[in-house]
């Protein structure tokens, strides 16, 4: 089992360019993530699925959007990438909800650069 | 809103030495799980250690133990015999029991293992 994958793990981009970070996991979880861990500041949730077909907003969703594609993938796109968006992105996922303890899995992170 | 809180940005310890880190929460709640993450340079967030509110017994993992102090809610992790392999930052996480399975996480105590 590969976990949890993240593409790219390095990524530059400019002012106002558009991307969008791929997440997969081979674990049949029902629920999947998105982080972003800045200096001093932990990690902050972005925006979470709790199952395939929704989607919820975290503690920072401004600027971004996500797609739960299906119950595998899981991707954050930015729409028009500001330096205030330079940051180490990680996606995660658990087999929840429901499920005890329901543990969040890591994948090993992108880092993003926007000049 | 439940918080975490850790209030050790940084810690150094001699190599086989113990060491604690310091975590604390906020919440109403009274059915929750508590966890520590760790993340070393390769910035892999890895789970070191679990731990059920409703479980009275401290959850323990090899050289990784935790004091859970309910009432004051305080959830701190030591490490014995420390190894030079433990150096990483270490974040403390929380989760209600409730449907909502999102986890709020701690700023990170950056741990430093002394040769």
């Amino acid at each position: 089992n590969a976990g949890v994958t993240q593409t790219p793990k390095f990524q530059v981009l400019k002012t106002g360019q558009s991307m969008t970070l791929q997440c997969a996991q081979d674990m049949n979880h029902n629920s999947m993530y998105w982080y972003r861990q800045d200096p001093g500041m932990g990690l902050r949730l972005i925006y979470y699925s709790a199952s395939e077909g929704t989607t919820d907003k975290g503690e920072v969703p401004n600027g971004y959007n996500v797609s739960r594609l299906n119950k595998r993938e899981f991707s954050l796109r930015l729409e028009s990438a500001a330096p205030s968006q330079t940051s180490v992105y990680f996606c995660a996922s658990s087999p929840g909800p429901f499920i005890s303890y329901n543990e969040q899995f890591f994948g090993p992170g992108t880092r993003l650069t926007v000049l | 809103a439940q918080t975490v809180t850790q209030s050790q940005p940084e810690m150094s310890v001699q190599e086989a030495e113990t060491v604690t880190l310091s975590c604390t929460y906020d919440t109403s709640e009274s059915d929750y799980y508590l966890f520590w993450y760790k993340q070393p340079p390769s910035r892999q967030m890895i789970l070191v250690i679990r731990q059920e509110a409703y479980k009275q017994q401290n959850a323990t993992e090899n050289r990784f133990s935790v004091n859970f102090q309910k009432a004051a809610k305080s959830f701190s992790l030591k490490i014995s015999d420390s190894q030079l392999g433990d150096a990483a930052m270490y974040f403390c996480a929380y989760r209600s029991a409730r449907r909502d399975d999102k986890i709020i996480f701690g700023k990170g105590t950056r741990l430093h293992i002394l040769p």
